[in-house]
């Protein structure tokens, strides 16, 4: 069956412009995650959503930052007035409830 | 705050040694823990996992990971690697809401 999917691959925007970035999760997973992980660190959680409900956005940086899972499937991370310092790869992982967490091969974003 | 650390940031062996990838966790209540694995050009996968039972877990590819509780440690270990370990490994907590913290990775080069 598919993966968790992301897109797109790569963004390059500028600063001051606003970007969405897509997660397909696994179908039937409750569970989707989001995390940001900058060279050389590991993921840094940003928000959980179960079901159609962030559950936990306490990872989330800024108020510049937000997702949305409206029918409880896809979800979208959206940064307004993106700064240079947001360049990284935002991960997308999905799970059943507690279970595993079965990552995407993320999203690039660079801001110039 | 929650963190994960871990101690070795590259690990450089040759085929056939044993690999052992230090893990220590700060929380104190009742903690799940994960060892992650990416392989170049891959997406980060699950490695092996401890949630409650027998502190010795073994995961796929060999891997086994031991929970110590008065050490708050949740060591890697592999007894013989082989070329095809080579990938940046990430040990990854959560207290059981779902949000998971990640260490910075120990990137492994294991020599043919």
């Amino acid at each position: 069956g598919a993966g968790v999917s992301q897109t797109p691959s790569n963004k390059v925007t500028e600063k001051g412009k606003y970007v969405e970035l897509r997660c397909d999760p696994i179908s039937g997973h409750t569970a989707l995650y989001w995390y940001r992980q900058s060279l050389g660190q590991g993921p840094e959680f940003l928000i959980y959503f179960q079901g159609t409900g962030a559950a936990d956005d306490s990872g989330l940086p800024n108020d510049r930052f937000f997702a949305v899972r409206p029918e409880g499937s896809v979800s979208t991370l959206k940064i307004q007035r993106t700064e240079r310092g947001d360049s990284a790869v935002y991960l997308c992982a999905s799970s059943l409830l507690g279970n595993e967490q079965f990552f995407g091969p993320g999203t690039r974003l660079t801001v110039l | 705050a929650q963190s994960v650390s871990q101690h070795n940031h590259h690990v450089i062996l040759s085929e056939a040694a044993s690999l052992e990838l230090g893990c220590n966790y700060s929380y104190g209540g009742t903690v799940n823990l994960f060892w992650y694995v990416q392989y170049p050009g891959q997406h980060l996968q699950l490695l092996l996992k401890y949630f409650s039972g027998d502190p010795l877990v073994k995961g796929i590819k060999g891997f086994e990971a031991e929970f110590i509780k008065s050490k708050f440690s949740f060591n890697l270990r592999k007894p013989s690697v082989q070329w095809s370990d080579t990938a940046e490994y990430f040990c990854a907590e959560n207290t059981g809401g779902f949000k998971t913290i990640f260490g910075a990775g120990t990137r492994l080069f294991v020599k043919a």
